[in-house]
Order: structure tokens, then sequence, then C-alpha cells
């Protein structure tokens, strides 16, 4: 049973725009929640997490938003930017033993 | 500089043989994990330490071995690798703040 699922496979987007990529999750005993960037030949690179008791956290360009009652979060870029082009992994945690759980992850293209 | 480095970064072998790939992390965190990346799976974890001499399984563990001597390695062993092996592996550690900060992943085909 999958635990934290990114349906959507693949979002293409203009560079200059907003990239929304979300996120939704089973488990009601996550407290915390991580994104992380893929280029290919490389390994994941954390980019912004954000815990339970907040619903939102916003580094630079980049925004996620946690909606606890409907247990779905979202990872906003604005403006979109060529080098964001990755594969992005939303990830869960609960728990004291540090483990995460991984989405399948969602490849983001943004056209020049 | 400091960081969490994999080798080899390839490697191919055959069905049958022991294979060991290694992670060396020189921050001292407490916890590293190991993972496999497969298309249409994303990363699923394999092992997991908490500490040096401590080891649990993860999601996927068959078929693999790990030992955790000095807290800065955690080599994985594929005992009689299979062609289901092939992947991308992933190591990465962590403090007990949950964030996981990874190696760049060593591309393993097993024919």
């Amino acid at each position: 049973d999958q635990q934290v699922k990114q349906n959507s496979p693949s979002l293409s987007v203009q560079e200059g725009r907003i990239s929304i990529l979300n996120c939704d999750y089973t488990n009601s005993m996550f407290d915390y929640f991580l994104w992380y960037k893929k280029y290919p030949a490389e390994g994941p690179t954390f980019l912004i997490s954000i815990s339970s008791i907040k619903d939102k956290n916003e580094d630079g360009r980049f925004t996620v938003f946690l909606n606890k009652s409907a247990k779905h979060l979202s990872l906003h870029i604005v403006p979109s930017q060529p080098g964001d082009s990755a594969v992005y992994f939303c990830a869960a945690s609960g728990g004291a033993n540090s483990k995460l759980t991984f989405g399948k992850g969602i490849t983001l293209s943004v056209r020049p | 500089d400091a960081g969490i480095t994999q080798s080899p970064r390839y490697k191919i072998t055959e069905t049958g043989r022991q294979v060991t790939l290694m992670c060396h992390q020189t921050w001292s965190h407490s916890y590293m994990f190991w993972y496999r990346q497969d298309l249409g799976h994303g990363l699923r974890l394999i092992y997991y330490s908490a500490a040096a001499d401590i080891t649990d399984k993860g999601e996927v563990p068959d078929g693999y071995v790990v030992s955790r001597s000095k807290t800065e390695n955690f080599p994985l062993t594929l005992e009689s690798a299979t062609r289901s092996q092939t992947s991308v592996y992933f190591c990465a550690s962590s403090t007990v703040d949950e964030t996981q900060y990874f190696g760049p992943g060593t591309r393993l085909l097993v024919l």
C-alpha cells in the first residue's frame, strides 16, 4: 500500500510561470514532510521541508503548503526556470527513527 | 570536501556473484540508509542504521546484507546478485532531524 502518492508522473510548464507539484499521503502518523529534487545521474538533493505544526513554509522561489485535514501537500515554484527541470520526490516521516517514505516522483519540465 | 560518497559509481556483474557497494560520510551523522531507485517505484528503502552496530530492515531487504562497524561507513552487499537487483542504489545519511542527505548513487547492472 503506497503511503505517499504523487499521482501525476509529469508536469510541463513555461518559464516564468508557476509550477505546482502535488503529493498525497495516507498515514496520519506522518508529521514531517520534505521535497527532494533529482537531476539525472545525481543523488536527490534536499529542497524544502515542513513540519505538521505549520501549513506553509517558504524558501526563495519555493513554497510548500500542507493541508493536514486533506492529507495533501504541494510544492509551488515561482517563477519556474529551465534549471528547475528535474524529478521531484515528496517524502514523509513519522516517529523517531528518521525513516522517510518516498513518493514515486514527478518529472517537471520547464520550457524556455 | 566533507560529504557523502559512494563507490563504485558504476558496476557490471554477473548473476550469482557477490557485490559490495560502499558508502562513506564525513558528517558523523548517526543515521544511514540504503535505497534503490527503479522506474515506476521511486525510492525504496532497503536497510537503515541508527548507529554503529545497529541496523534494521526497510521495505525491500531480501537479497541484501548490511553492516556498520564504524559510524562513517555503511556497506551494502548483494550476496548472490540477481537480474532483479539491477538498479540505481543511493546511500543517505541524517541526524535525528530527519533531513536525509544523499550520495551520488551507484548504477548496478546484473547480467
